[in-house]
């Protein structure tokens, strides 16, 4: 069964400050591998996703993302982050044997950006 | 595009009284998940469809939720009877599944709350 950890509930960081939300998976299969956004009172909107290819992947709003197979992670970062990244951001997994159809979701980590 | 839409945005009903809610997915995507959100429990899969038909519905609670895809462009949810435990944010998503696109696109959600 496909499971995913993120490491970190809430990350306290200051404008303009880099950072890094960490995403670990557990798979036996090949996958697929989400970021996702939430602001609040809104639906999640997707970041980035790597399907195969290279391994690093770029997203909207300057985010990025590198898959390390060896250590099942695919931690999320951004060089300079704004107040307006304050929100909740979800890494997600899916089977990309089965087609990607299901995907888990992680616990979701809460991004706080202060002034 | 309109993108998902999910009627009604907020339902209020008394524990016992039947809950319907509804989401238009985007045209052309060929599949459908409905999801289940509380700071309890994080976001839930509780079923997905694909091309109408309902691939995998162990996410659902218990037998008083059922959900139906009677065509490309509808689908429901329904809870009866509800219960206080079953307030929550519930966001539909659609997927094209094809083509290599395997991203979900969220509705804003319908937040319930049962009384």
């Amino acid at each position: 069964a496909q499971s995913v950890t993120q490491l970190d509930s809430q990350v306290p960081v200051f404008e303009e400050a880099p950072v890094e939300l960490r995403c670990n998976y557990s798979s036996s299969v090949s996958v697929y591998l989400f970021w996702y956004v939430q602001y609040p009172n809104q639906g999640l909107q997707l970041l980035l996703k790597y399907l195969s290819g290279s391994t690093l992947v770029k997203g909207i709003n300057g985010f990025e993302a590198e898959f390390n197979k060896s250590q099942t992670s695919f931690h999320l970062r951004k060089p300079s982050v704004h107040i307006s990244d304050t929100a909740e951001y979800f890494c997600a997994v899916s089977d990309a044997s089965t087609g990607g159809f299901k995907t888990i979701f992680g616990a979701g980590t809460r991004l706080f950006v202060k002034a | 595009d309109a993108g998902v839409i999910q009627s009604p945005r907020h339902e209020v009903t008394e524990m016992g009284q039947e809950v319907t809610l509804r989401c238009k997915p985007i045209s052309g995507h060929n599949s459908l998940f409905w999801y289940r959100q509380t700071m309890m429990r994080g976001l839930e899969l509780l079923i997905y469809f694909n091309n109408n038909v309902p691939i995998d519905d162990s996410g659902m609670p218990e037998d008083r939720f059922s959900a139906k895809m009677p065509n490309a462009s509808f689908s429901t949810l329904k809870i009866q009877p509800s219960e206080p435990r079953d307030s929550a944010v519930y966001f539909c998503a659609s997927s094209p599944t094809s083509g290599g696109d395997y991203e979900q696109y969220f509705g804003p959600g319908t937040r319930l709350t049962v009384t």
